[in-house]
């Protein structure tokens, strides 16, 4: 049901840095609707990474950023370091009928 | 700082309705301008929402699943609950509530629960 495309995976060596694609469409992101980004490390509860758009929470650390433009947005990891590694999603609002919240299908960073 | 735990059955049978709290604490539920979320998580999968309930009752729920769901809150308890009836395996989830932040449409979730399994089975 997600409506936000993903990369399935993205690896990258420690130090380097790394992006994660969202793309959307005229429903959503290009609607002008924001994104937001989480983390969510193995076996636990996803936590919130970026909200608005751009905006890091208290204690994430700013090597990570994003960015959102039409209907795509990006998240960067600059600096990867081990503890990175973990899946993230994009999520966003859709105004479609079948819409609501929506989620991004998700991307694995691995940590070469 | 709030913090939300989800409780409820760890098994349900097919057909039957999954039943699931979220307890808030450090806050309370009917404070400030916030809406209450859950959120699913089928293993090796991505997030799906379910739908939400703010202060005043009022809720929104997934398309998808609108016909199943109902969300709804015990200000006295400080807790709001999850009923999807006629469950079937591919209900089968890690269940997340969540405070849903933001100005009424374009929110995020922070904080979130830890999560519950429910498995669909007989």
């Amino acid at each position: 049901q997600a409506v936000l495309t993903q990369p399935p995976s993205v690896s990258g060596a420690p130090g380097q840095r790394v992006t994660i694609s969202c793309t959307g469409s005229s429903s959503n992101l290009g609607a002008g609707y924001d994104v937001h980004w989480y983390q969510q490390l193995p076996g636990t509860a996803p936590k919130l990474l970026i909200y608005v758009n751009s905006n890091r929470p208290s204690g994430v650390p700013d090597r990570f950023s994003a960015s959102k433009s039409g209907t795509s947005a990006s998240l960067a990891i600059t600096g990867l370091q081990a503890e990175d590694e973990a899946d993230y999603y994009c999520q966003s609002y859709d105004i479609s009928l079948s819409g609501f919240y929506v989620f991004g299908t998700g991307t694995k960073v691995t940590v070469l | 700082q709030v913090q939300l735990q989800e409780s409820g059955p760890g098994l349900v049978k097919p057909s039957q309705t999954l039943s699931l709290t979220c307890t808030v604490s450090g806050g309370s539920i009917s404070s400030g301008s916030y809406y209450w979320t859950w959120i699913r998580q089928p293993a090796g999968k991505g997030l799906e929402w379910i739908g939400r309930i703010y202060t005043t009752g009022s809720t929104n729920y997934n398309p998808s699943l609108k016909s199943r769901v109902t969300i709804s809150m015990d200000t006295s308890k400080n807790h709001f609950s999850l009923n999807l009836k006629s469950v079937t395996a591919a209900d089968t989830a890690v269940y997340y509530c969540a405070r849903d932040v933001g100005a009424g449409m374009e929110n995020w979730f922070f904080p979130w629960g830890q999560g519950t399994l429910v498995t669909v089975s007989s």
